[in-house]
């Protein structure tokens, strides 16, 4: 079956402390990647996302991810973290192929405190 | 520019009742979805609209229901609620899979 597993139900880090939090899935293929971010009664914003190519991917606020195919994994990281990326995280996978293209699964998510 | 926008942000409704929930895309978007977020938990995918044909559906009962516009924006039907109908109502907009997917601020349901 189709899964996302975020490992790390919660994690705190200090301010200016290095992140990375985890992500594998299990899909019949390579699928298409996405990290989410998702401050308190809000909705999702797109951190970046992976189709193919560089498996080191940059996005936005200062994050990237590494795609690593052997491992099923697509973790995300942060060199050092500011008090306003606070958040809960959401990594993704999408069908690759035609057909469905809106169907995204998600994982549940991990919950990131940073301490001042 | 604005975003996905949806309608109500916040809803209370009593078991049994039927409530329809709005959204509309960022302009040229044609492809609207739908997920519900249980406390707790991450979205889940429960319907997907392209060119206003429905491309996808998630593993919810028939209760559900939901339609895209015209002008391809949508709504999202739910009846005979039940309380764990309960949960944030997702909405993402895009032009195709490539671009990723941009979501709403959601709307609150909470079923009594």
């Amino acid at each position: 079956a189709q899964s996302v597993t975020q490992p790390d139900i919660h994690i705190t880090v200090s301010e200016g402390a290095s992140l990375e939090l985890r992500c594998n899935y299990s899909y019949g293929a390579t699928p298409y990647l996405f990290w989410y971010v998702q401050s308190p009664g809000q909705g999702l914003q797109l951190l970046l996302k992976y189709f193919s190519g560089d498996t080191l991917v940059q996005g936005i606020k200062g994050f990237e991810a590494e795609f690593k195919r052997s491992q099923s994994s697509f973790n995300l990281r942060k060199p050092s973290v500011h008090w306003s990326d606070a958040a809960e995280y959401f990594c993704a996978v999408g069908s690759p192929f035609g057909g469905s293209q809106g169907n995204l699964i998600f994982g549940k998510g991990t919950k990131l405190s940073v301490k001042p | 520019d604005a975003g996905v926008t949806q309608s109500p942000t916040h809803l209370i409704k009593t078991r049994g009742q039927q409530v329809t929930l709005r959204c509309s895309p960022i302009s040229g978007h044609k492809s609207v979805s739908w997920y519900q977020q249980v406390l707790g938990q991450g979205p889940q995918f429960i319907f997907q609209y392209y060119e206003k044909e429905e491309r996808g559906r998630g593993n919810f009962p028939d209760r559900f229901s939901a339609r895209q516009f015209p002008n391809y924006s949508s709504e999202l039907n739910v009846n005979a609620l039940l309380l764990g109908d309960s949960a944030l109502y997702l909405c993402a907009s895009s032009m195709d899979r490539y671009y990723g997917y941009t979501f709403g601020s959601g709307t609150r349901l909470t079923v009594v």
